[in-house]
């Protein structure tokens, strides 16, 4: 069943604010993944991490690695309208590396 | 390079009908997936590849066959559908080492 839990499950924030969102699971991570998806189209991925405690930046994107393994976060600053869409966190199981699960989904509308 | 291509982009089925639903990727990658994605319950892995001739059970196969022949395809087989199974399905790739899988633009099916 779904091992990954992401908060919140919807947003509706201003053009320009910063946007936080978060991913936590019972179970240790070695690596987190965060895609977007834009409407009618697949996953992108946009940051990987795969320490713990690591923070990764891709431009106004910054993501972090929670040191218990157990969580990830991800950041968008100054929003703007295309980064309207759904975010998903999501990561390889351990005991199966080949086997990708992937929370429930962050939604994200901007009003501009 | 095309990335992953799924065809057909829409797809409705009566209850009990087969049909397949063809994935190819011209990367070169060693594994494939496909997921299929449901409102709210982000993207469940449905079986998976890690090579031609070689594949295994994600979290939801029931009602689903795959097969592995060649490198570049692998075609999702729905022996008898049903309305269950009506869903949004993506097909991924991704290169060994490298957990980021590439996800193609995903096939909408509505079995009635």
């Amino acid at each position: 069943g779904q091992q990954l839990n992401q908060s919140p499950q919807s947003m509706f924030i201003q053009e320009g604010e910063d946007v936080s969102m978060n991913c936590t699971s019972s179970s240790i991570f070695n690596t987190w993944l965060w895609y977007k998806q834009d409407p009618g189209e697949g996953p992108v991925l946009l940051i990987a991490l795969y320490k713990a405690g690591e923070l990764t930046s891709n431009g106004r994107l910054t993501a972090q690695f929670g040191i218990t393994r157990k969580d990830s976060f991800l950041n968008i600053s100054a929003s703007i309208p295309s980064d309207v869409g759904i975010y998903f966190c999501a990561g390889p199981l351990i005991q199966g590396a080949q086997k990708l699960v992937f929370g429930q989904g962050t939604r994200l509308t901007i009003n501009p | 390079n095309a990335g992953v291509t799924q065809t057909p982009k829409f797809q409705v089925l009566k209850t009990g009908q087969s049909m397949t639903l063809q994935c190819a990727q011209d990367m070169n990658h060693e594994y494939m997936s496909w997921y299929r994605q449901d409102p709210g319950m982000g993207l469940r892995l449905i079986h998976y590849s890690v090579g031609a001739g070689i594949t295994d059970q994600g979290e939801v196969p029931n009602g689903y066959n795959v097969s592995r022949s060649t490198t570049e395809d692998f075609p999702l087989r729905l022996l008898s559908a049903a309305p269950s199974q009506t869903s949004v399905y993506f097909c991924a790739s991704r290169r060994r080492g490298n957990y980021g899988y590439t996800f193609g633009s995903g096939t909408r099916l509505t079995v009635v």
